[in-house]
């Protein structure tokens, strides 16, 4: 079946604009996590969804960060009024949630975004 | 609070050779550990993971990884690197906070010569 797709692949803004970011993982999978990596680092945790339960938002950085998840399908991250320290790739995994720790998650390819 | 450490920031490595990249981990029970690679403008795919059983584990693409509680550390290897190998390497423990979230290490890029 499909992987995770994430859309837009790039997206480049001017400071100040509000940008969506768009996750549509794999099919049946109940857990949806959200990751940062910027340039020369390694991957910062920003939110997680497992199923109805309350999403853990404890990674997000700033009140400009939030996201949504419709269901158990697709989710959006939303950056308002971005900063240029925005720019990263984000990234969108999922998994099923039936291994607890021990879970697979399975990444998209990632949406470059670029704030000038 | 659990941690991973890549001491590597950057090997390189020539074709046919064999590649070692480390892994050291602080975590407060019995570890899950995972290696992802991430290929130039790829997302990240998992080689391969422990959680428990015998502590030499086989991935994907040829690599493994010994577990070695006694030096806590989680090391993967293989034997023969092809130029294909040529990526960014991570190193992932769960987060003991919250249920489902990975504490990244920093990575390691590894370069392939001719």
């Amino acid at each position: 079946g499909a992987g995770v797709s994430q859309s837009p692949s790039n997206k480049v803004t001017e400071k100040g604009k509000d940008v969506e970011l768009r996750c549509d993982p794999i099919s049946g999978h109940t857990a949806l996590y959200w990751y940062r990596q910027r340039l020369g680092q390694g991957l910062e945790f920003l939110i997680y969804f497992q199923g109805n339960s309350a999403p853990d938002k404890s990674g997000l950085p700033s009140d400009r960060f939030s996201a949504e998840r419709t269901g158990e399908s697709v989710s959006t991250l939303t950056i308002q009024r971005t900063q240029q320290e925005d720019s990263a790739v984000y990234l969108c995994a999922s998994s099923n949630g039936l291994a607890g720790r021990a879970d697979t998650q399975y990444f998209g390819p990632g949406t470059r975004l670029t704030v000038l | 609070a659990q941690s991973v450490t890549q001491p590597d920031i950057h090997i390189t490595v020539s074709e046919g050779a064999s590649l070692e990249l480390r892994c050291n981990y602080s975590y407060g029970a019995t570890p899950y550990l995972f290696w992802y690679v991430q290929s130039p403008g790829q997302g990240l795919q998992l080689l391969l993971k422990y959680f428990s059983g015998d502590t030499l584990v086989q991935g994907i693409k040829g690599f493994e990884a010994e577990f070695k509680r006694s030096q806590s550390s989680f090391n993967l290897r293989k034997p023969s690197v092809h130029w294909s190998d040529a990526a960014e390497y991570f190193c992932a423990v769960p987060r003991t906070d919250s249920w489902g979230k990975l504490q990244f290490g920093a990575g390691t890029q590894v370069v392939v010569t001719p």
